[in-house]
């Protein structure tokens, strides 16, 4: 697996874009990078992913860079219900083992 | 339609005891998952089945761990012999096939707790 590297924590205020950062400066080039966050006490929530090309769907987007060595999840219109630990993961090799790490901690504030 | 749902949704043991933990997958998903969230971690891969077989057990700490699916839909996670550093969240998922793309849909999972 590659290895991620996210910050600890961040804030944003409430109707701002939230824009998360990942390093995967060790990822391979068949690896997908999936961003995934967990409200208290609930299960893990699937958001998007990406392999290279920038995707964007109903709930983020994904930008990745051209050398694929970092990403940022971008939340365009924070919310108060999007406060939650948000995982950054470089695929396994496996393609089903999930490598979850720490993730940031994203606290949106009124 | 239905998700992924878990019972018990807390379970309360003494060192020693054996327990069973329940996972109801989404219907039609072929994969199972079962992952270990410890206080203040990321959750931790334990197994995947694929149909009625674990395709990979890799991530079971040690043989007091077991878990099956036998019909291909309910599994169960069997824990023998409980330590107190079995407490954790165990969460299950499933998904429709098992492929790297695909996405694993999770339950809410279930609070263990070995006094």
């Amino acid at each position: 697996d590659a290895k991620t590297t996210q910050p600890t924590s961040m804030d944003c205020a409430e109707g701002r874009a939230a824009n998360l950062p990942c390093n995967h400066s060790t990822i391979s080039g068949n690896e997908y990078v999936y961003w995934y966050r967990q409200i208290h006490s609930q299960g893990p929530q699937y958001i998007i992913h990406g392999l290279k090309n920038n995707e964007t769907n109903e709930m983020a987007s994904l930008i990745i860079t051209e050398d694929r060595k970092s990403s940022t999840l971008i939340l365009p219109h924070a919310t108060l219900r999007d406060t939650a630990v948000y995982y950054c993961i470089a695929d396994s090799n496996s393609g089903y083992a999930l490598n979850f790490g720490k993730g940031t901690s994203l606290l949106v504030t009124p | 339609g239905a998700g992924v749902s878990q019972t018990p949704s807390n379970k309360v043991t003494e060192k020693g005891k054996y327990v069973e933990l329940r996972c109801d997958p989404i219907s039609g998903h072929t994969a199972l998952y079962w992952y270990r969230q410890s206080l203040g971690q990321g959750p931790e891969f334990l197994i995947y089945f694929q149909g009625t077989g674990a395709a990979d057990d890799s991530g079971l700490p040690n043989d007091r761990f077991f878990a099956v699916r036998p019909e291909g839909s309910v599994s169960t996670l069997k824990i023998q012999r409980t330590e107190r550093g079995d407490s954790a969240v165990y969460l299950c998922a499933s998904s429709f096939y098992g492929g790297s793309t695909d996405t694993q849909y999770f339950g809410p999972g279930t609070r263990l707790t070995v006094l």
